[in-house]
């Protein structure tokens, strides 16, 4: 099974701010690297499909970068409604997983 | 629009068995695969595993084979969930969710997701 990890567990940020989260695979995913945020009681919503493809309707401050086995999902510009959990997945082969999760909290 | 809507809540004692449903509408039910991911509270999400709605076909998260079975009717465009032999770890909210990511030959990704369902296993 290809394990994922994310850091920070959680972080703390204030509005405007540049956040950071990285998630790493403990093998190569072929690029088939996704990102959800989820809101409290909420389903996870698609953010980012295939390393690099920003899923419609979502606003350009979230961007990504990497490859292989490292991937980087950055908020540019921390919103109000970006406070919220960020998962990444690995969509190359099942069984699918997940990472841990990312809380982006209030400062 | 897409639509997947999910059964209500669930309580179950151990040992039980629960069946979840999730309605797809807003799309052509058998080009898309559905898969089911649970969240424990607090906890982070889990795959369970996946159902092709036009041939039946499934693959299960090896954790829970054998206690987990998915099947769709095409009749009424629902995917079911059925999972056996409860125990208090299996207390989760589920989620059905649509998988385009085979669909655009891009891996495995979910672009749209239910609801919900609480599932709660208590004695």
């Amino acid at each position: 099974d290809i394990q994922m990890t994310q850091s920070p567990s959680s972080l703390s940020a204030s509005v405007g701010d540049r956040v950071t989260i990285t998630c790493r695979a403990s093998q190569t995913t072929s690029d088939y690297l996704n990102w959800y945020q989820q809101r409290p009681g909420k389903a996870p919503k698609l953010l980012i499909y295939a390393a690099s493809g920003l899923q419609s309707g979502v606003p350009s401050r979230f961007s990504v970068s990497g490859s292989g086995t490292d991937f980087t999902l950055t908020i540019s510009s921390l919103q109000p409604e970006d406070f919220a959990t960020y998962y990444c997945q690995q969509g190359s082969t099942t069984p699918l997983t997940f990472g841990q999760g990312t809380k982006v909290e209030a400062k | 629009q897409v639509q997947l809507v999910q059964s209500g809540a669930e309580v179950k004692k151990p040992g039980a068995s629960v069946r979840i449903s999730c309605k797809a509408s807003g799309y052509t039910f058998t080009s898309y695969n559905m898969h089911w991911v649970r969240q424990a509270p607090g906890q982070g999400l889990e795959w369970i595993g996946m159902i092709n709605p036009s041939g039946g076909s499934t693959n299960y998260a090896r954790k829970l084979q054998g206690r987990v079975s998915m099947t769709g009717d095409t009749s009424t465009t629902t995917v079911y969930m059925d999972l056996s032999s409860l125990t208090f770890e299996d207390t989760a909210v589920y989620y059905c969710a649509r998988d385009r990511g085979t669909m655009l030959r891009l891996g495995y990704y979910f672009d749209y997701w239910g609801q919900g369902t609480l599932v709660s296993v208590s004695s």
